[in-house]
């Protein structure tokens, strides 16, 4: 799978959209981006994915560039809830469906 | 809809003594699961993968006598730790993946201490 990076941390403000970036320029043509966050001693939830084009669930937005070497997560509007590690991961549908996790963004939404 | 559950959410056992870990899909049926380990303040390391009515791939490391896994059900998969030491003290966490889905849901968690 390839490699992904982000920031390992960002402070966001209650009631603010919290913009989560992440580069994964060696991405393939058949790697999808996933996204998950990780609130403390909890497993991860899933969030979102996306192949090429931009998706929205009731959780969050998910925003790919066009040549999709980098993908921006969006919570429209964070709470305090939402503090957590935020990982983004890519993964080839063929490669076993294996997530390789990296360290993550850790998230801290303040009041 | 995809809901994950483990059993125990968390156990402490003597050093030497095996722990068995269930992890149950329970509004899908799950092809595929996957255990993780999860040392304090690091990040998740895929430990193997289980294939219902195979035998479990493990990824390189981890010992596949030590950490037995059995899927022998589309819903069930479970991870003994077999001869538990101190160091196999961890956040051990499963994933299912369904059969029509792609996408990894995940169980809350089971905290081993070994003492």
């Amino acid at each position: 799978d390839a490699k992904t990076t982000q920031p390992p941390s960002m402070d966001c403000a209650e009631g603010r959209a919290a913009n989560l970036p992440c580069n994964h320029s060696t991405i393939s043509g058949n790697e999808y981006v996933y996204w998950y966050r990780q609130i403390h001693s909890q497993g991860p939830q899933y969030i979102i994915h996306g192949l090429k084009n931009n998706e929205t669930n009731e959780m969050a937005s998910l925003i790919i560039t066009e040549d999709r070497k980098s993908s921006t997560l969006i919570l429209p509007h964070a709470t305090l809830r939402d503090t957590a590690v935020y990982y983004c991961i890519v993964r080839a549908k063929a490669a076993g469906n294996k997530l390789t996790f990296g360290g993550g963004t850790r998230v801290l939404v303040k009041p | 809809g995809a809901v994950v559950s483990q059993h125990p959410s968390r156990v402490i056992c003597k050093s030497g003594t095996s722990v068995k870990i269930e992890c149950r899909s329970l509004d899908f049926q799950a092809t595929t699961m996957f255990w993780y380990r999860q040392f304090p303040k690091q990040s998740l390391m895929l430990m193997a993968t289980s294939n219902e009515g195979s035998k479990a791939t493990y990824e390189q490391g981890v010992e596949k006598d030590k950490f037995l896994i059995n899927h022998a059900s589309l819903t069930l998969s479970t991870l003994t730790v077999t001869s538990a030491h101190p160091e196999d003290s961890s956040f051990y966490i499963c994933s299912a993946l369904g059969t029509i889905q792609e996408t990894q849901y995940f169980g809350p968690g089971t905290r081993l201490l070994v003492l």
